[in-house]
């Protein structure tokens, strides 16, 4: 069974750091693409970033390019987002999702950006 | 960026009922590897978001034969032949040809 769990979502100051997770399970994590959506508080859904199944190409939307690296680690069966400067507008649900179009996707870890 | 627009963005059904939606690209979806990379997602209230139907027209493993996608080039509908108790919640289309991936803003589906 195809599972990912996220993890690493909290409460964090406007202009500080996270790193989120995503632990896959019920696959290999080498042979697809990864996604992060994420969905602002009783807002739509927003794709955030696409990474290669080996790592070699990335792709950001243009809001956190700069601010924000998606990574993975395909021994650990684990999917990464590193967070930096975050802002206000950055508080939503974060998901994680198994290809281009999402096939399978986690229950999210939720991120507050609040002072 | 391809902006993607859903009609309408609320729809009452009556159960047993078909319902239709509508979702209009910006731009062409065609791939250069001939593939539209149009989908359709499904989001039940306090749930993720779940895959239907993919590549426009391709239902997903599990999902009722109910559901269908159709459409070419800029425009698609997702049609429910006959909606169910269980079909309540929002329902976004979202484009995976070229980056930013984008999304349109979600169809509400309720039941009248």
């Amino acid at each position: 069974e195809v599972q990912l769990v996220e993890s690493g979502g909290g409460l964090v100051q406007p202009g500080g750091s996270l790193r989120l997770s995503c632990a896959a399970s019920g696959f290999t994590l080498s042979n697809h693409w990864m996604t992060w959506v994420r969905q602002a508080p009783g807002k739509g859904l927003e794709w955030v970033a696409n990474i290669k199944e080996d790592g070699s190409e990335k792709y950001y939307v243009d809001s956190v390019k700069g601010r924000f690296t998606i990574s993975r680690d395909n021994a650990k069966n684990s999917l990464y987002l590193q967070m930096n400067s975050l802002r206000d507008e950055d508080t939503a649900v974060y998901y994680c999702a198994r290809g281009r179009q999402t096939v399978y996707w986690g229950q999210g870890t939720m991120v507050t950006v609040s002072s | 960026d391809i902006v993607m627009t859903q009609t309408p963005l609320s729809s009452p059904v009556t159960l047993g009922q078909p319902a239709s939606i509508s979702c209009r690209s910006s731009q062409s979806l065609v791939h250069s590897d001939g593939n539209t990379y149009l989908s359709w997602l499904q989001q039940r209230p306090g749930q993720p978001p779940r895959l239907l139907i993919y590549k426009n027209s391709n239902r997903f493993s599990g999902v009722p034969d109910r559901f269908s996608g159709s459409g070419a080039g800029t425009d698609f509908t997702l049609k429910i032949s006959r909606v169910e108790a269980e079909d309540v919640g929002v329902y976004y289309c979202m484009q995976a040809t070229q980056f930013p991936y984008t999304f349109g803003q979600g169809t509400k589906l309720e039941i009248k």
